[in-house]
C-alpha cells in the first residue's frame, strides 16, 4: 500500500537557520504530493502542493520539488523564524485511477521548533 | 466562511459511552472525511463520504458510525466508547476527491476514554 517516511524529529534551530525535513513516498503509478503544517493547538493547513513530477511548490519561504526519479518531496526553507514552529506533515493522494477517493496518506510528522 | 468547524473541541468518555463529534463546512464541498491523529503515526482515514447520502470506510473504521444527510454535515458516532479511541479527531473538506483539490481542515477534537 502507500506509504510516507518523513525525517524523525523532534528538530531544533535557532532563528535565521536553514531547514530541511526529508520525505520519501512508496505509491502506486503518479501521486499528488502536499506538505501540511499544524501550529500548537490548531488543526492541519495546507502549506504546499505539487501533482506531477519536477513541480515545485512553494509558500511562505517554503520549497518542495516532487522528485520522481528518487520518490522524495523534501522541505526546505532558507531562513526559519520563530513563528515557524510548529508539527509538519508530508502527505501523498494517489490519482484517478483505483479507489483512493481523496484519501490522504500522512507521514508521522516532525516537530519543528525554532528559536531566537 | 467560517470553513470547517468540530465540536466539542475536549471530551472525556467513560468506556463504553456513546457520543456524536459535530463537524460541518460552510463551503459547499462535496467530500468530507474523518481522520484520528495518534502520536508518531500521523493521521489515518477513518470514513469519508463522496456527496450527501454516500458514505464509506477507511484504514481504521471500527468503532465508529457516520452518515452524511445534508452536503454541510458530516458527524462521526461512537457506539461504545474505548479507551483505544483516545486520540485527536480531524474532519476535513474539499470541493471534490480529486487529487488536486486542497482538503480544508477543522481545528479537532480532543477525545480522552477512561
Amino acid at each position: 500500500g502507500d506509504s510516507v517516511t518523513q525525517m524523525e524529529g523532534p528538530v531544533t534551530l535557532s532563528e535565521e537557520a536553514c531547514l530541511t525535513i526529508n520525505c520519501t513516498y512508496t505509491a502506486t503509478g503518479y501521486p499528488s504530493l502536499f506538505w501540511y503544517v499544524q501550529y500548537p493547538g490548531e488543526g492541519l493547513q495546507l502549506l504546499l502542493k505539487a501533482t506531477k513530477a519536477d513541480d515545485k511548490g512553494s509558500n511562505k519561504g517554503f520549497e518542495a520539488t516532487y522528485r520522481k526519479e528518487t520518490t522524495s518531496f523534501h522541505l526546505e526553507k532558507g531562513s526559519v523564524q520563530v513563528s515557524d514552529s510548529a508539527v509538519y506533515f508530508c502527505a501523498l493522494i494517489r490519482t484517478a485511477g483505483g479507489t483512493s477517493y481523496g484519501k490522504l496518506t500522512f507521514g508521522q510528522g516532525t516537530i519543528l521548533t525554532v528559536h531566537p | 466562511n467560517a470553513g470547517v468547524t468540530q465540536t466539542p473541541k475536549f471530551q472525556v468518555l467513560k468506556t463504553g459511552q456513546s457520543m456524536t463529534l459535530q463537524c460541518a463546512q460552510d463551503m459547499n464541498h462535496e467530500y468530507m472525511s474523518w481522520y484520528r491523529q495518534d502520536p508518531g503515526m500521523g493521521l489515518r482515514l477513518i470514513h469519508y463520504s463522496v456527496g450527501a447520502g454516500i458514505t464509506d470506510q477507511g484504514e481504521v473504521p471500527n468503532g465508529y458510525n457516520v452518515s452524511r444527510s445534508t452536503t454541510e454535515d458530516f458527524p462521526l458516532r461512537l457506539l461504545s466508547a474505548a479507551p483505544s479511541q483516545t486520540s485527536v479527531y480531524f474532519c476535513a473538506s474539499s470541493y471534490s476527491f480529486s487529487s488536486t483539490d486542497t482538503q480544508y481542515f477543522g481545528p479537532g477534537t480532543r477525545l480522552t476514554v477512561l
